[in-house]
C-alpha cells in the first residue's frame, strides 16, 4: 500500500486559501488518491478524489502533478466551520479498498 | 435521516464483558466496514463485508466478531472485553467497495473499558 505524508497541523485565518500538500511517492498506477474531513466526534466524511491532473467540486479542488507523487487539497477561502482533521488517502482501485488512513493534517482556522 | 447509523454512540463497561455495536446504512450501499479509532486518532480498518460477505480481515483478535445479517447492517460484537479495546469505533458503507466509491462513515461509538 503506498503511503502518505502530510503535515501534522496546520493554521490558517479565515477568509484565506488553504493548500494541504500529501506525499505518496510509491503511488501505484491503479491507485486513486482521495481526501477525507473528520470533525470531532464525527466520522470521516469524502471530501474529494482524483487520479491525476486538477479535480474539482464545490467543497475543494485537488491537484496532483503528472508524476503523481504527491497531490494538494485546496480549501477556498475557509471559515471556522473548516477546522477539521484532513485525511490523504491512496486507494487501489484492484479489487476490493482497503484503506490506511494516515495521522492526518489538523486544520485549525483563526478568527 | 441518518445515512450510516451506530448504537450506540457511548458504551462504558467493565473488563471481561461481552457487548455489541450495531450499525446500519439507508443508502442501498453492497459493502460495509468496521474501523478502529485509539486515542492516537490512528483510523484503523477492521473488517468489511460486501453483500454479507467478510471480503476483508485484518488483523484483528478473534474476541471481535462481526455479523452481517442483510446488507444493511454490520453489526459488532466483542468478547471479553480488555483495557486495550478502548477506541472510537466506526462503522462505514460504499457502493461496492470498489476504489472509485466513497465511503460514508458513521459517527461513532465511543467504547470505554473500566
Amino acid at each position: 500500500l503506498a503511503k502518505t505524508t502530510q503535515p501534522i497541523s496546520m493554521d490558517s485565518y479565515e477568509g484565506q486559501e488553504v493548500n494541504i500538500t500529501c506525499s505518496h511517492n510509491n503511488i501505484a498506477t491503479n491507485d486513486y488518491i482521495t481526501w477525507y474531513q473528520q470533525f470531532p466526534s464525527q466520522g470521516p466524511r469524502f471530501i474529494i478524489q482524483g487520479y491525476k491532473t486538477k479535480v474539482t467540486n464545490e467543497v475543494a479542488s485537488l491537484f496532483i502533478p503528472a508524476d503523481r507523487k504527491s497531490s494538494t487539497l485546496s480549501l477556498p477561502r475557509v471559515s471556522l466551520s473548516d477546522t477539521a482533521v484532513y485525511y490523504c488517502l491512496v486507494v487501489n482501485s484492484g479489487g476490493y479498498q482497503k484503506v490506511t488512513f494516515g495521522t492526518g493534517t489538523k486544520l485549525q482556522v483563526i478568527p | 435521516d441518518t445515512a450510516v447509523s451506530q448504537t450506540p454512540k457511548y458504551l462504558v463497561t467493565q473488563m471481561g464483558n461481552d457487548k455489541s455495536i450495531k450499525c446500519e446504512q439507508n443508502l442501498g450501499h453492497d459493502t460495509m466496514y468496521w474501523y478502529k479509532q485509539d486515542s492516537k486518532k490512528f483510523l484503523k480498518i477492521m473488517f468489511s463485508y460486501n453483500n454479507k460477505e467478510l471480503i476483508i480481515n485484518e488483523t484483528v483478535p478473534n474476541r471481535f466478531s462481526p455479523k452481517s445479517p442483510d446488507k444493511a447492517h454490520l453489526n459488532l460484537h466483542i468478547n471479553s472485553l480488555e483495557l486495550g479495546d478502548s477506541a472510537v469505533y466506526f462503522c462505514a458503507s460504499s457502493q461496492d467497495g470498489g476504489a472509485g466509491q466513497p465511503q460514508h462513515f458513521g459517527d461513532g461509538t465511543r467504547l470505554s473499558i473500566l
